[in-house]
Parts: structure tokens; sequence; C-alpha cells
């Protein structure tokens, strides 16, 4: 398909599991954001890459989150022991330039995936 | 990194009538304000975006208004339908970060009421 796609669209972990959440973006996008939302919330910023590179990582909530894009196409979220206070929503958006103040292009998400710990 | 601030959380208007939404920020060196609608269960989608050179920009019943001096900017939606029933969220970027990435405000769910 042409749109951002996530996998899997539900997860259901134990808590002290781990888990990886994948993201396709739009072939040939540079930009790739992981957003977290909570229910009810808007979506927080996770981390921001520029094809391979990891440019800010800043919105990462603890060092059990890690993200990675080795080839700067998909990207992968990892969660590490994962908590109840992760369950959220995940979302990924891609857009087609990387960092330039003057050419900030529309960010397309991917339909999410959920996360719920139990 | 950039912080904004989104009012009101909860709107219900009467169809036909006009829904404002009104978003502030903190980064100065922003330059790019885009407004997304997120339906139940779907995900964000753009339905407008403004750009730190011009005041207003217009598409059929939206349009977004910028105020760079006092660093806000506002979605109208006009004559809505209940089809408009959605959360409505401003973003913004924080150049200063050296990176792309957007903040989002923390949303405003619209009723349409028929």
């Amino acid at each position: 398909g042409a749109g951002v796609s996530q996998s899997p669209r539900y997860k259901v972990a134990k808590r002290g599991q781990d888990v990886a959440l994948r993201c396709d973006p739009i072939s040939g996008h540079v930009s790739l954001f992981w957003y977290q939302q909570a229910l009810g919330q808007g979506p927080e910023f996770l981390t921001y890459f520029q094809n391979e590179a990891q440019l800010d990582k800043s919105g990462l909530p603890s060092d059990r989150f890690f993200a990675e894009r080795p080839e700067g196409s998909v990207s992968t979220l990892k969660i590490q022991r994962t908590q109840q206070e992760d369950s959220a929503v995940y979302l990924c958006a891609s857009s087609l330039l990387g960092w330039d103040r003057l050419k900030n292009t529309e960010a397309f998400f991917g339909q999410g995936t959920r996360l719920t710990v139990v | 990194g950039e912080n904004v601030e989104q009012h009101p959380s909860t709107l219900s208007v009467q169809e036909g009538d006009s829904a404002v939404i009104k978003c502030t920020y903190s980064d100065s060196a922003s330059n790019y304000f885009p407004w997304y609608k997120q339906e139940l269960g779907k995900r964000p989608q753009l339905i407008i975006d403004i750009r730190s050179n011009v005041g207003e920009k217009k598409d059929q019943r939206i349009a977004v208004t910028l105020n760079k001096t006092a660093k806000h900017f506002s979605l109208h939606i006009t004559e809505t339908q209940p089809e408009d029933s959605a959360v409505y969220f401003c973003a913004a970027p924080s150049p200063q970060t050296g990176a792309n990435n957007l903040f989002f405000g923390t949303g405003t769910r619209l009723t349409v009421i028929p």
C-alpha cells in the first residue's frame, strides 16, 4: 500500500515482557517519527529519525524504550520489561523531507499499535 | 522542545454553526502549523496547515489563522456538519532542537449536534 503501515495492530503483553513494534513508512520518506498516544490525549513525541540517524530521542520516557531504523526505511520501537503505564497507542509517522525550516512537509500517520500491558 | 497548548478541550455546536479552536506555542522559531483530525479509532489525518509567511489560509469550510507576534493560531470550521465530529489536534515543530518533529496539543473533541 501507499500509506504508513504498522504492525501488529494490537498487542497484549504481560507485565515484564519485551515487545517490538514495527513501522513501514511511505517509500522514500526521509523523516520518521514515533509518538505515544494515551487514551483521550494528543500524541506525545518519542523519537525522530532522519534516514537511519536518530536525531532526537528526547521523548523516550525511560531507558526501557529503544528505537532503530538501521537501513533508513523500516523502524522498530522496542519496549523492554513492559509496565502497565506503557499501555497506549503507539503511532508512527513519516514525511518526505528531512529537517529544513523552510520545507516542513505533511507527516502521514500509520493506524497505530494499541499496546495493552496486563 | 515546543510547548503547545490547545483550547477548548471539548466543544459542542449545532449543525450549521461555526467552531473555533485555538492553540498557542512557545518556540518563536516555529514556522509550520498543521491541524489534524482524528476520528475514533483511526489515525490522525492532516486537514489544513499554514506556514509562517502567511496570516490566513482557507480550504472550503476550513480556515486557519496565524498570529506570529502573539504565538497563537486558530482553526475555524464554518457550516459544521455531523461528519465534522472528531478530535482535532494542533501541532508545531521545534526547529531549535534541530529536528522536524511535531509537538501536539492535547486535542479538542468537537461534537456537531444534528
